[in-house]
């Protein structure tokens, strides 16, 4: 069965660096999702991407964070200059076009700023 | 805003009893969703009910949805210890953009 696969598993860095989470998106789909869960919290909304352009995007994603289709096969999260307060995992999604509302999910990335 | 809210919070049953687990929301939907999360994993799509539907079910799991209490509640039958996770409802946002927005979550424990 398809899947969502993401990388790394669990990504530590240092407050100030950048860091890029990589995501496959299910090879069908066409829209994709990034959503964030610091730990004890619930799932938020981070941004969603259609051909290649943002979609939506909610008031976490701010100037530090950007998406990104560099081919036809992976779809990134970029965090330019960590705080610590962005630790947490990071999920990314996918859907086909005509079920948006039925996404699946990838096994996420721990991202733990230091 | 639109928001799914759980409860209760927390859940400890014993295996083989019924898990009951409630959603509410404040806005109009297309529909909603439950998922499952093991503790540390991904997000699994468990079940989705739309809005003109009031009873759905798939496997051991019963979803209702009352659109006039703006509620969903998902039901576990003869839990197992490997249900043991948490579960979140989630609905879409007003714009057509695929946005879920979760709730808070139940957590549920199955003691074997």
């Amino acid at each position: 069965e398809p899947e969502v696969t993401q990388t790394p598993s669990h990504q530590v860095t240092q407050m100030g660096q950048e860091v890029i989470l990589r995501c496959v998106p299910i090879s069908n789909h066409l829209y994709f999702y990034w959503y964030r869960q610091i730990l004890g919290q619930k799932v938020e909304f981070l941004v969603s991407f259609y051909n290649n352009e943002i979609s939506e995007k909610s008031e976490i994603f701010d100037d530090q964070f950007s998406v990104e289709r560099p081919d036809g096969s992976n779809f990134t999260l970029k965090i330019r200059s960590t705080k610590l307060e962005d630790s947490a995992m990071y999920f990314c999604a996918s859907s086909t076009l005509d079920r948006l509302n039925e996404q699946f999910f990838g096994p996420g990335t721990r991202l733990t700023v230091l | 805003s639109q928001q799914g809210e759980e409860d209760p919070q927390a859940l400890s049953i014993q295996e083989g009893e019924n898990a009951t687990m409630n959603c509410s929301y404040k806005t109009s939907i297309n529909n909603l969703q439950w998922y499952r999360q093991n503790s540390g994993r991904g997000l699994v799509h468990l079940i989705l009910i739309r809005s003109n539907e009031r009873e759905k079910h798939s496997g051991r799991l019963r979803v209702t949805l009352d659109t006039s209490k703006k509620s969903s509640s998902l039901l576990i039958t003869a839990s197992r210890a490997a249900d043991t996770a948490s579960y979140f409802c989630a609905t879409v946002g007003s714009s057509n953009t695929g946005k879920l927005i979760f709730g808070q979550g139940t957590t549920l424990q199955v003691k074997p």
